[in-house]
This record gives structure tokens, C-alpha cells and sequence, in this order.
């Protein structure tokens, strides 16, 4: 069926440091994906999506590429700060959506 | 507008109480979806309707009622809840298909005691 797996947490990194979060997906089609950020106490907000193969998206210096050979969809940012501490949940929207089990990111200063 | 809209923020509620938790949305969007999130672990779908029907139902037990009066507005009505129950609500919506993404609202965090 159809799933996503995500990198497991927590990620902790020191400020301005690179992140990668891992996320690969099996879908029988071609699937919209996403990626989702909480902040602590808060609900879910729409932090990138594309919806076909080889789509670039990027927000708040976050970026990703939808890699259709690799069934990957890798949230990346070149310098994190401490606000960008947060659970990022990566998506898949086919059918029905699908989210990854969270990825817990810890800034420090 | 672009936001869906919760409340309560926060419900305390005893077992024997009955409450209702309301989300709003003015976007145009013909989906509303009711997820229960626990501590540290992704959002899990409760309801799911779709033109203001009920299209989805996640095996939920009965205690939790879910109400769609019209286009913009989702309930879930609760009653005889266990502390198991405790969790943060969320409400989401989307246009008729789920490729577009959701939309989430903030959250009830439900106690219940």
C-alpha cells in the first residue's frame, strides 16, 4: 500500500549548521507530497509540496526536490536557526494522505 | 481568508461530561477532516467529510460524534470519554482532493479527567 518513512529523531544541530531530513515513499501512482511543521503547542502548517516528478519547491530557506527515480523527497536548509526547532512531518496525498512518523528538530545556540 | 479556525484551545472535561469541539473554515474547501494526535506521534484520522457527508470513519468508537451543520463548519461531539482520550484534536480541510494538501487548524488539547 501506499506509505511514506521518514527519518528517524530526534535531529539535533548546532545554529547554522545543514539539515537533511530523510523521507522516501511507496505509492501505485503518482502521488502529491508534502512537507508539514509543528511548532511546540501548535497545530500542523504547510511547509512545501510538490505534486509531480522533479518539482523544486523552497520556503523559508527550506527546500526540496521531488525525485520520482529515488521515491524521495528530502527536506533540506543550509542554515538553521533556533526557531526552526520543531517536528516536521513529511506527507504523501494519493487516495488518502499519509504522514511520516515526524522527525524532532533541535536548534541550538 | 486562509486559516481554519478551533475551539476551544484547551477543554478539561470529567468522564461523565458531554462537550463539543468546533472548526471553521471560509476557504471554499469541500473536505473537513477530524485527526486525533497523541504526544510525539503523527496525526491519526478519525472523520473524514466530503461534501458535507460523512465519507470516512476510522473505526472510531461512539463516544466521539462527528457533525458537518454546513460547508464551513465541522463539529465533534464527545461524551463519556476516557482518559485515554486526552490528546490534541485537530480539524483540517481541503479542496475535494487530497493532492492539494491540507490546511490545519491549531488544535483543542483535550484533557480528560
Amino acid at each position: 500500500g501506499d506509505s511514506v518513512t521518514q527519518m528517524e529523531g530526534p535531529v539535533t544541530l548546532s545554529e547554522e549548521a545543514f539539515l537533511t531530513i530523510n523521507c522516501t515513499y511507496t505509492a501505485t501512482g503518482y502521488p502529491s507530497l508534502f512537507w508539514y511543521v509543528q511548532y511546540p503547542g501548535e497545530g500542523l502548517q504547510l511547509l512545501l509540496k510538490a505534486t509531480k516528478a522533479d518539482d523544486k519547491g523552497s520556503n523559508k530557506g527550506f527546500e526540496v526536490t521531488y525525485r520520482k527515480e529515488t521515491t524521495s523527497f528530502h527536506l533540506e536548509k543550509g542554515s538553521v536557526q533556533v526557531s526552526d526547532s520543531a517536528v516536521y512531518f513529511c506527507a504523501l496525498g494519493f487516495n488518502k494522505f499519509y504522514f511520516g512518523s515526524g522527525t524532532k528538530l533541535n536548534v541550538k545556540p | 481568508d486562509t486559516e481554519v479556525t478551533q475551539t476551544p484551545k484547551h477543554l478539561v472535561m470529567g468522564m461523565t461530561n458531554k462537550k463539543s469541539l468546533k472548526c471553521e473554515q471560509h476557504m471554499g474547501h469541500r473536505a473537513m477532516y477530524w485527526y486525533k494526535q497523541k504526544a510525539k506521534k503523527p496525526p491519526e484520522l478519525m472523520f473524514v467529510y466530503s461534501y458535507e457527508k460523512l465519507s470516512i470513519n476510522e473505526s472510531v468508537p461512539s463516544r466521539f460524534s462527528p457533525e458537518c451543520p454546513n460547508s464551513s463548519l465541522l463539529n465533534l461531539h464527545l461524551h463519556a470519554l476516557q482518559p485515554e482520550d486526552s490528546a490534541l484534536y485537530l480539524c483540517a480541510s481541503s479542496q475535494d482532493k487530497v493532492g492539494y494538501g491540507y490546511t490545519f487548524g491549531s488544535g483543542t488539547r483535550l484533557t480528560v479527567v
